[in-house]
């Protein structure tokens, strides 16, 4: 079947635009993840959504970043005023349940460079 | 507060070869240790999943062992070959968050 979808697969912007990232799960997941990947640095974890609601928020770096779950499928991430330092590739991921114990599924990422 | 570390940061070994990568993490609560390759330009794909009561997971060619109480994690890969090249990533679970380390870049000679 179809694995997790992200769009954009590359954006650029300038500095102070608004920008919205899209995530696709697998058909069926309830759990979905936001991480971001600066250059050189690990994996950063955002936030996750159980359903539609995010129990913890607290991974977002800043209040002009934001996301967003609908329907329990699509979910966007946006982020306002972007800055230089907002440049990393953004990786979504689902998995089948909200469990700790459930292998998440990855997405190809979406590359953000803010110029 | 979790810190995951992975050594070596790259890695360059001739085919063939047997390999070892190492994950090393500093709360042992953890839920599970999740391996994952990432391939250039690629998301991220899990190899092994090692649930929090088990010792070790294999798939194919890959075996990762986990020993929590030492906090550490080993991925190794037998009989090497180029399509192994990549960066591999492990990373820790607790509560909602997963935490990785920054990952070993493989590169396997031809």
């Amino acid at each position: 079947g179809a694995g997790v979808s992200q769009s954009p697969s590359n954006k650029v912007t300038e500095k102070g635009k608004d920008v919205e990232l899209r995530c696709d799960p697998i058909s069926g997941h309830t759990a979905l993840y936001w991480y971001r990947q600066s250059l050189g640095q690990g994996l950063e974890f955002l936030i996750y959504f159980q359903g539609n609601s995010a129990p913890d928020k607290s991974g977002l770096p800043s209040d002009r970043f934001s996301a967003e779950r609908t329907g329990g499928s699509v979910s966007t991430l946006t982020i306002q005023r972007t800055q230089q330092e907002d440049s990393a590739v953004y990786l979504c991921a689902s998995s089948s349940q909200t469990g700790f114990y459930n292998e998440q599924f990855f997405g190809p990422g979406t590359r953000l460079t803010v110029l | 507060k979790q810190e995951v570390t992975q050594i070596p940061a790259a890695l360059s070994v001739p085919e063939g070869e047997n390999l070892v990568l190492n994950c090393s993490f500093t709360d042992s609560a953890i839920y599970n240790l999740q391996w994952f390759r990432q391939d250039p330009g690629k998301g991220l794909t899990s190899l092994l999943l090692i649930q929090s009561s088990q010792r070790e997971q294999t798939s194919g060619r890959l075996n990762a062992s986990l020993d929590k109480s030492s906090g550490r994690s080993t991925l190794y890969i037998a009989a090497s070959q180029p399509g192994d090249s990549a960066t591999y990533l492990c990373a820790v679970r607790r509560d909602d968050k997963i935490i990785f380390g920054k990952g070993t870049r493989l590169h396997i000679l031809p």
